[in-house]
């Protein structure tokens, strides 16, 4: 069974502050996504990671995939208000392609 | 971006009836469909994954006879939770993958908030 452990599972920080989300797994991972889920909405896409050591930007968010492909970070610099939500981490795996969820982190960022 | 669209956004029913959920892409030909359940403070469970004019594919745990999944068309996939008891109150959200225009990514539709008395 393909599991995804994501840590922290709580986090509270002050705004500016920078900080890292981190999902770990022992199976690999074709992909690799990060999602970011507001309360009583649907999850939605921040980036997907494919290549094994492969690091994305998307402004002040960086992903990187490890490179066995079996772990992935999420690092966020000088974090916002609006930063906060749940965010989520997803693996394909499985039979038919679906995706392997963490457990999440919730993001708490207080002006 | 791909759309996908969820309905009823809220429902709340009385213990023992039946609830239908629908699943739409609104720009695109979902192939396979995924039904996720997130209950309080926690992570999406994969319930069942559905393809196109086949039966659904369960999750161990979940019970096909209770969870019935139609996906009758490559826009639309449904949900029914018979006999619904307050323990399947929940958080249902369903995604869609189009393989061929966005390759195998999932669109996460807004998810459905089911409430049983």
């Amino acid at each position: 069974t393909q599991l995804l452990e994501q840590s922290p599972q709580f986090l509270s920080i002050q705004e500016g502050e920078n900080l890292t989300v981190y999902c770990n797994s022992s199976s690999v991972f074709s992909s690799l996504q990060w999602y970011r889920q507001e309360p009583g909405e649907g999850p939605v896409l921040l980036v997907t990671v494919v290549t094994g050591g492969e690091v994305k930007k998307l402004k002040r968010l960086t992903f990187q995939f490890g490179d066995a492909r079996k772990d992935s970070s999420l690092h966020i610099t000088a974090a916002q208000p609006g930063d906060t939500g749940l965010y989520l981490c997803a693996g394909e795996g499985g039979s038919q392609g679906n995706l392997i969820f963490g457990k999440g982190t919730k993001l708490s960022v207080k002006p | 971006g791909a759309v996908v669209s969820q309905h009823p956004s809220r429902v709340i029913c009385k213990s023992g009836t039946s609830v239908k959920i629908e699943c739409r892409s609104l720009d695109f030909q979902a192939t396979t469909m995924f039904w996720y359940r997130q209950f309080p403070k926690q992570s999406l469970m994969l319930m069942a994954t559905s393809n196109e004019g086949s039966k659904a594919t369960y999750e161990q745990g979940v019970e096909k006879d209770k969870f019935l999944i139609n996906h009758a068309s490559l826009t639309l996939s449904t949900l029914t939770v018979t006999s619904a008891h307050p323990e399947d109150s929940s958080f249902y959200i369903c995604s869609a993958r189009d393989a061929g225009r966005e390759g195998r990514k999932q669109f996460f539709g807004p998810g459905t908030r089911l409430t049983v008395l």
